[in-house]
């Protein structure tokens, strides 16, 4: 089955960029799309199509995706944006979740 | 306004039965693809299941032939049936709109919309 790595944690000082990386076999070759999920709420859509925002989304959030891994990127990184980051991809029908990543902003 | 509302959790007997609905308001249900998506408590998100509007369904391994996805139109509601249920079956169930685009030759999907989820317990 079809898998998506993401490192557990990513530490971000405030106003600095944070990357967060999505591995997975030929993931270039498919479209991956990004979820942010806080404390005791639902998951909510913030890049999809490798890079494009959803209303209200702030453009400090951006996307690529190549190779075999998919990046968010979160430009002047605020303290709201501290939360769990999940990738999500699909393979035959089925869709994949990331195994998801930490984002603290120290 | 676009909104998803789960019911029918609640903490069930190992190997008993439960199901979940997603009331749907502000979009038609059987006009998109919907997904179950489930989260066990302190760990990430896991697909569950999608229903597409044509009528087929896909299942993870971890539920392929336990649980059923299906939906009412007339109530607009999606439906998660889910059978001889098991301990690593406990979790925040959540329900999603499922949207599908054409892009160079790929679709790409992605879940835009998402209830706040119910909670089953599947404890002795």
């Amino acid at each position: 089955s079809y898998e998506l790595t993401q490192p557990p944690s990513v530490s971000v000082s405030p106003g600095q960029t944070a990357s967060i990386t999505c591995s997975g076999d030929k993931l270039g070759d498919k479209y991956a799309c990004w979820y942010q999920q806080k404390p005791g709420q639902s998951p909510v859509l913030v890049i999809y199509q490798d890079s494009k925002r959803p209303s209200g989304i702030p453009e400090r959030f951006s996307g690529s995706n190549s190779g075999n891994t998919a990046t968010l990127t979160i430009s002047g990184t605020q303290a709201m944006d501290e939360a769990d980051y999940y990738c999500q991809a699909w393979d035959s029908s089925l869709r994949v979740f990331g195994t998801g990543t930490k984002v603290t902003v120290l | 306004e676009v909104q998803l509302v789960e019911t029918g959790g609640g903490l069930i007997q190992p190997g008993g039965s439960l199901r979940l609905s997603c009331a749907a308001s502000g979009f038609t249900v059987s006009s998109n693809y919907m997904s179950w998506v489930r989260q066990a408590p302190g760990k990430g998100l896991e697909w569950v299941s999608v229903i597409y509007s044509g009528g087929s369904t896909y299942y993870a391994d971890s539920v392929k032939g336990r649980f059923t996805i299906s939906r009412d139109n007339s109530k607009n509601t999606l439906y998660l049936q889910m059978n001889s249920l098991r301990a690593e079956d406990t979790a925040v169930y959540y329900c999603a709109r499922d949207l599908r685009g054409y892009s160079y030759g790929r679709y790409y999907y992605y879940m835009d919309v998402w209830g706040k989820g119910t909670t089953v317990t599947v404890s002795s």
